[in-house]
């Protein structure tokens, strides 16, 4: 069965640069979610579209910003980006409202140098 | 307090052994809870959701306790395989279920 595809799996950039991670969720989704991750912590809730609108927004840094496209998948945008961003990042999909069952992707792994 | 709270790990078992980790949660009208399983560097799976009446897959059993606001998993004759952290999730209400809050997860390492 599909899954959730995300891109570029691994990113490497410098401070100050800008990154895109792309998500694709699972065909007939219309829920994506956005997470960060750092080391040892737990995934952190960044932002979520749901129909293609934003429909819920967490820990997002102003320097970050997201949409969903006509075909659902979502692209996250990162500018100037810090140290700190170094983390691994997950797209997550769903079908429809007031669920927990998210289906993840396997995750942007970004190195900021 | 944190929404989400749990067990600190990590729990280190024996193969066989039964294991149980908690979750507490802050807000009392939530309604939604899940365990997600999450190997080393890879993405959170669903294990399982809990419901009200508790429910068994297999060896692993989740409860809901409301009165005390917390989850639990119970594992029963752990594997080697079953080596990962375990994240209790919860759905808060009020936000249409987009904001789902993870807990910080508890680690368990099952030993041969």
């Amino acid at each position: 069965a599909a899954g959730v595809i995300q891109s570029p799996r691994h990113l490497i950039k410098e401070k100050r640069e800008t990154a895109t991670l792309k998500c694709y969720p699972i065909p007939r989704h219309d829920t994506v979610y956005w997470y960060q991750q750092g080391p040892g912590q737990d995934p952190q809730f960044l932002i979520s579209f749901y129909e293609k609108m934003q429909s819920d927004k967490g820990s997002i840094p102003d320097r970050f910003s997201a949409q969903q496209f006509s075909d659902y998948h979502s692209e996250l945008n990162m500018s100037s980006l810090e140290l700190g961003d170094s983390a691994l990042y997950f797209c997550a999909s769903s079908l429809g409202l007031n669920t927990g069952e998210l289906f993840f992707g396997e995750g942007s792994r970004l190195t900021v140098l | 307090r944190k929404e989400v709270e749990q067990d600190p790990g990590p729990f280190n078992v024996p193969e066989g052994a039964t294991v149980a980790f908690n979750c507490t949660y802050s807000n009392s009208a939530s309604q939604s809870f899940f365990w997600y399983r999450q190997d080393c560097r890879k993405e959170p799976k669903l294990l399982m959701s809990v419901y009200s009446s508790g429910n068994e897959d297999g060896r692993f059993t989740a409860q809901l306790n409301r009165a005390s606001q917390y989850i639990s998993l119970l594992i029963r004759d752990s594997k080697l395989s079953d080596s990962a952290t375990y994240l209790c999730v919860v759905i808060p209400p009020g936000t249409g279920g987009f904001k789902t809050i993870f807990g910080a997860g508890t680690r368990l390492f099952v030993k041969a």
